[in-house]
């Protein structure tokens, strides 16, 4: 089975310029998840899908991060305009049903994000 | 409100040393707990889990036992491996605000 997949890998902008990411979920997953991940923290959910819908968004910050998955299937995230504090790595995981308390999370690969 | 704090690394271990990482949580009731691993270069990858109280999880030789009066999900493994290099994350599922909580990570290097 294919894991959850991510592009790019890796990505360098300067300050105030704008990012996209791209999310491709496991086959039949339900719910997918964004997380970011400061160097030395763990990560941290951005915002939760339930197929096409946004279940939480709550520490998404809204002015600048916005995130949409039309078809209930890959997602997009992006930054406009970035800011030196965004960086970092940028995760997608996805788990077949809604989140129950015990439901496994995939996670991809990650994006690495540097801020100039 | 919700958190994990987990023993800081890095870690640095001979091949065959006893393991434990240290995990506590802060958490409304008694959530589910997870320990995930992050080989170098890879996304993370659930290592094992136990969703109530007394609960152990096993898995590659790793343990973590549920403990309620502790609030603690300790990691353990009797004999690590150079393979067991990784980054490992305790985290749990928060019954209130319905997200996953992690720790910090701790950096595992294994030397033969």
């Amino acid at each position: 089975e294919a894991g959850v997949a991510q592009s790019p890998r890796y990505k360098i902008i300067e300050k105030r310029q704008s990012v996209a990411f791209w999310c491709n979920p496991i086959s039949g997953h339900a719910t997918l998840y964004w997380y970011q991940q400061i160097l030395g923290q763990g990560p941290k959910l951005l915002i939760q899908f339930q197929n096409n819908g946004v279940v939480d968004d709550s520490q998404l910050p809204k002015d600048r991060f916005s995130a949409e998955r039309l078809k209930g299937v890959d997602s997009t995230l992006k930054i406009q305009p970035a800011k030196l504090e965004d960086s970092a790595v940028y995760l997608c995981a996805s788990s077949l049903e809604a989140p129950s308390g015990i439901e496994t999370q995939y996670f991809g690969p990650g994006t690495r994000l540097l801020v100039l | 409100g919700n958190s994990v704090t987990q023993m800081e690394g890095p870690v640095t271990l001979s091949e065959e040393a006893f393991l434990t990482i240290n995990c506590t949580y802060t958490a409304t009731g008694y959530p589910s707990l997870f320990w995930y691993v992050q080989y170098p270069g890879e996304g993370l990858q659930l290592l094992l889990k136990a969703t109530k109280a007394d609960d152990k999880g096993s898995n590659k030789g790793f343990e973590a036992t549920y403990r309620k009066e502790t609030t603690s999900f300790h990691l353990e493994k009797g004999s690590v491996q150079v393979s067991d290099s990784a980054v490992y994350f305790c985290a749990f599922w928060g019954n209130t605000g319905n997200q996953f909580y992690f720790g910090t990570g701790t950096s595992l290097t294994v030397i033969p």
